[in-house]
């Protein structure tokens, strides 16, 4: 069974700064997909990225990017020039690629951004 | 487009009682997944379903916990005879099709927080 861990509980950053949020995963697979979703207050969740794990080049979403490590496991996530509104839970999230039709989420890190 | 359409919002029932979730997919999706968001968790898989068949029920619970996808009309989640950890926040997710494709439109709903009082 596939495992996503998020070593982060809890993170702050200073508005305009830069933060990046821990991902790792366990898996037998080779092929798969990688999300971070955000969850506001609102409890809505929103796909912030997404990554294919068959392509090697990190995905970039505007002020979003990830660092994408296909042997070690890890899928971090960059936040530049840190917004008031990206103050959320951000989910790290796992789908396989031959089986998959639902996700497997981690725990989720709470940042806070600080004015 | 509306999205993927969740109610009630808010749901309150006491010990006992049954809790009835309706989930209304994207127009076009003919995919139904329901997850469950316990305090301070991330959300967890329960059931995969298509329309009058459900694919993958590895996540639910064994007792008290069904969930149907009719030819007409929403995907309901019933909890029959709610204890109080079943207080969480459920939430549908609906996709048009199968494989890759999938989850380019997967979306959430905004869910249904259920207390059981």
């Amino acid at each position: 069974a596939q495992t996503v861990t998020q070593s982060q509980p809890e993170m702050s950053v200073q508005e305009a700064e830069t933060v990046t949020l821990s991902c790792t995963y366990d898996t037998s697979e080779s092929n798969y997909y990688l999300f971070w979703y955000k969850q506001p207050p609102s409890r809505q969740m929103i796909l912030v990225i997404r990554q294919e794990a068959y392509k090697q080049q990190n995905a970039t979403e505007n002020r979003f990017s990830v660092n994408f490590q296909k042997a070690a496991k890890s899928f971090s996530l960059k936040i530049s020039d840190s917004q008031l509104g990206d103050t959320a839970m951000y989910f790290c999230a796992f789908m396989s690629g031959n089986y998959g039709q639902n996700f497997v989420f981690g725990p989720g890190t709470r940042l806070s951004v600080l004015p | 487009n509306a999205g993927v359409m969740q109610n009630p919002r808010h749901l309150v029932r006491r010990r006992g009682q049954e809790a009835r979730l309706r989930c209304s997919p994207m127009k076009g999706h003919s995919h139904v997944y329901w997850y469950r968001q316990l305090p301070e968790e991330g959300l967890k898989f329960m059931v995969y379903l298509q329309k009058e068949n459900i694919i993958d029920e590895s996540g639910m619970p064994k007792e008290r916990f069904s969930a149907e996808f009719p030819k007409e009309g929403p995907s309901i989640l019933r909890i029959q005879q709610v204890v109080r950890g079943d207080s969480a926040a459920y939430f549908c997710a609906s996709s048009p099709l199968t494989g890759e494709s999938s989850f380019y439109g997967y979306t959430f709903g905004s869910g249904t927080r259920l207390t059981v009082v």
